[in-house]
C-alpha cells in the first residue's frame, strides 16, 4: 500500500543553518506530494504541495522538489529561523485523492 | 473566509465515557475528512464524506466510533465508550475537490483519555 518515510526528529538547529528532512514515500501511480506544518499550538498547515514529477514545491523559503526515480520528496531551507521550529509531515495524496497518507513528524527545533 | 473549526479544542474525559467532537468545514467544501494523531505518531486517516455520505470510512478503528454529517454541513465524530487508547489528537479537514491539491485543516481537538 501507499506510505511515506520521513526522517524522525527530533531536529535541533542553530538559527541560520541549512535545514533537510529527508522524506521518501512509496506509492501506486502518481500521487501528489505535501509537506504539512504544525505550529506549537497551532493547525496543521500546508507549507507546500508537487503535483507530478519534477515540480518544485515552494513557500516561506522552504522548497521541495518531486523525484520519481528517487521516490523522494526532501525539504530543504537555506537559512532556518527560530519562527520556524514546528513539527513538519511529508504526505501524499492516493490515487483515487479520496484521502492523503502523512508520515510520522519531524520536530524541528531551532534555537537562538 | 472562516477556515475550519473544530470544538472542543481539548477534551478529557474518563475510561468509558462519551465525548462527541464537532467539526464546522469551510463553507461550500462538499468534502470532509477525519484524521487523528495518537501518542506523537503519524498522522491517520479516519474517514472521508462527500456531502453527507460516507465515502470511504476505512481508518474507523472499530465500532465505537460513529461520525455523522447531517445536511452535509457539520460533522460530529463520538467515541463511546471511550478507551485510554483513545488518546490523541483529532483533525478535522475540508476541501472542494478532494486531496490532489490539499486540505484545510482545524486547529484539531486533543483528547485525553483517563
Amino acid at each position: 500500500g501507499n506510505s511515506v518515510t520521513q526522517m524522525e526528529g527530533p531536529v535541533t538547529l542553530s538559527e541560520e543553518a541549512f535545514l533537510t528532512i529527508n522524506c521518501t514515500y512509496t506509492a501506486t501511480g502518481y500521487p501528489s506530494l505535501f509537506w504539512y506544518v504544525q505550529y506549537p499550538g497551532e493547525g496543521l498547515q500546508l507549507l507546500l504541495k508537487a503535483t507530478k514529477a519534477d515540480d518544485k514545491g515552494s513557500n516561506k523559503g522552504f522548497e521541495a522538489t518531486y523525484r520519481k526515480e528517487t521516490t523522494s520528496f526532501h525539504l530543504e531551507k537555506g537559512s532556518v529561523q527560530v519562527s520556524d521550529s514546528a513539527v513538519y509531515f511529508c504526505a501524499l495524496s492516493d490515487t483515487s485523492a479520496s484521502k492523503i497518507i502523512f508520515g510520522s513528524g519531524t520536530r524541528l527545533s531551532i534555537r537562538p | 473566509e472562516a477556515g475550519v473549526t473544530q470544538f472542543p479544542s481539548h477534551s478529557v474525559i474518563e475510561k468509558g465515557q462519551t465525548v462527541t467532537l464537532r467539526c464546522d468545514p469551510i463553507s461550500g467544501h462538499d468534502n470532509l475528512y477525519w484524521y487523528r494523531r495518537v501518542m506523537g505518531k503519524e498522522i491517520k486517516f479516519l474517514l472521508h464524506f462527500v456531502k453527507e455520505s460516507k465515502q470511504d470510512e476505512s481508518g474507523m478503528p472499530n465500532n465505537r466510533f460513529l461520525a455523522e454529517r447531517t445536511g452535509g454541513t457539520y460533522s460530529t465524530l463520538k467515541v463511546q465508550p471511550a478507551e485510554l487508547e483513545d488518546s490523541g489528537v483529532y483533525f478535522c479537514a475540508s476541501s472542494l475537490s478532494g486531496g490532489n491539491y490539499g486540505y484545510t485543516f482545524g486547529s484539531g481537538t486533543r483528547l485525553t483519555v483517563v
